[in-house]
């Protein structure tokens, strides 16, 4: 069965660092969204692309974080510099495309720890 | 604006017995529901979905929703709850209006199934 890949699993950072994260969407998704997730809270959209482009970044706090899916393939989120409340779950999901109805597809997520 | 509410942080109910883990929403046009679940240090899990039609939508593992237009609601149900069904739960609203068809997520409800 098909699966969103993400890495690395786990990141434990100090202040000021910078970080990076990876997803590997299910082939031939072409939507791809970047959540992040605090500890008993629902995920928040950060970035969502459709292919390459950026349908979605408003919520994304662009002085630090960067995102991109140069190919619209796989895709890049970074970090710089972390801060202490960056400390979350990093979740990459997948979908079949924007004109469809279709559910979400979640990786297992990057659990970031800034110190 | 296009939102969920859980309004339930935990629920508590006896193996064997039913269970219900409720959702309100509140949107501008159609509204295209989801459930998800989360297993610890996992990402989500798609359950279910309703987008038009009968208003009891069944799912994975043996769950179902039921919309109610005039209560606003899509609350997920499960004639007879398992031990292995204690996780977080999340309802979802795909946003319809702003053009971004981006998925807004509620808080979550933890479900605890006991033995």
């Amino acid at each position: 069965e098909a699966e969103v890949a993400q890495s690395p699993r786990y990141k434990i950072t100090e202040k000021s660092q910078a970080v990076a994260f990876w997803c590997d969407p299910i082939s031939g998704h072409a939507t791809l969204y970047w959540y992040r997730q605090i500890l008993g809270q629902g995920p928040e959209l950060l970035v969502q692309f459709q292919d390459e482009s950026v349908v979605d970044d408003s919520q994304l706090p662009k002085d630090r974080f960067s995102a991109e899916r140069l190919k619209g393939v796989d895709s890049t989120l970074k970090i710089q510099p972390a801060e202490l409340g960056d400390s979350a779950m990093y979740l990459c999901a997948s979908s079949l495309g924007l004109e469809r109805i279709n559910e979400q597809f979640f990786g297992p997520g990057t659990r970031l720890t800034v110190l | 604006a296009q939102s969920v509410a859980q309004p339930e942080d935990q629920v508590n109910v006896a193996e064997g017995n039913p269970l219900t883990v409720k959702c309100t929403y509140s949107v501008s046009g159609n509204p295209y529901l989801f459930w998800y679940v989360q297993y610890p240090n996992r990402g989500l899990q798609f359950l279910l979905k309703y987008i038009t039609g009968d208003n009891l939508v069944k799912g994975s593992y043996g769950f179902e929703a039921e919309f109610n237009k005039s209560q606003t609601s899509f609350h997920l149900k499960k004639p007879s709850a398992l031990v292995s069904d204690s996780a977080l739960y999340f309802c979802a609203v795909r946003d319809s209006v702003s053009g971004t068809y981006k998925y807004i997520f509620g808080t979550g409800t933890r479900l605890k199934v006991l033995a």
